[in-house]
């Protein structure tokens, strides 16, 4: 069974850091991409970084380029999302997903969200 | 960057009802187009992935069809446990979600 388990969310204040992990199951985490999405409160999704199979070829949103880091560790099967300079604006869920295929396609399987709320 | 623009934005139908759903793209992509489910307090689910092709183990009344710039998704015979949001999203270039289309019953 695939399995995706967020973790690393919380309450940080404007400015700070904050590292996303995703540990993944289930199946062999270095023949897929990888990607990070989030949703805002009463909001839609949007894609915010994805990482090639062998990393390869990282891509982020307009939104969130030069201020976070999408990573992965194929030997521990882990993928993170390093967020650096945080505002307001990206308080959201933040969900790792699974693509289909090795490079960027559809995302096929999806973890529950972590909640990354910033706050003064 | 590639805009997609859904519409409607919000959808009323009654059980039974044919609902159609429209995406369309700021420039052609082809057919790198997919289609996801998102009920409310859930993960998004794959429904439709390059335009046309149904995921393994979702119920045949979805459908998806286009290419290029225009593309449809469609629920032949709607069913209460469809009510949720439908989102399309593109990987041509970079990836970009839609809107979404909130579908309720009527």
């Amino acid at each position: 069974e695939v399995q995706l388990v967020e973790s690393g969310g919380g309450l940080v204040q404007p400015g700070r850091s904050l590292r996303l992990s995703c540990a993944v199951s289930g199946f062999t985490f270095d023949d897929y991409a990888m990607h990070w999405v989030r949703q805002g409160p009463g909001k839609g999704l949007e894609w915010v970084s994805s990482i090639t199979w062998n990393s390869g070829s990282r891509g982020y949103a307009d939104s969130v380029k030069g201020r976070f880091t999408i990573s992965r560790d194929n030997a521990t099967n882990s993928l993170y999302l390093q967020m650096n300079s945080l505002r307001a604006e990206d308080t959201a869920l933040y969900y790792c997903a699974k693509d289909a295929q090795a490079e960027a396609s559809s995302f096929d399987y999806w973890g529950q969200g972590t909640l990354v709320t910033v706050s003064s | 960057d590639i805009q997609m623009t859904q519409s409607p934005s919000s959808l009323s139908a009654s059980v039974g009802d044919r609902v159609t759903i429209t995406c369309q793209a700021s420039q052609d992509i082809s057919d790198y187009l997919n289609w996801y489910q998102q009920k409310p307090g859930k993960a998004p689910k794959l429904l439709i992935y390059d335009a046309s092709n149904l995921e393994t183990g979702v119920p045949s009344r979805f459908s998806g069809s286009g290419s290029g710039t225009d593309f449809t998704f469609t629920i032949s015979s709607l069913q209460p446990e469809d009510i949720a949001t439908y989102y399309c999203q593109q990987y041509d270039n970079s990836i970009t979600f839609g809107q979404g289309t909130r579908l309720e019953i009527k």
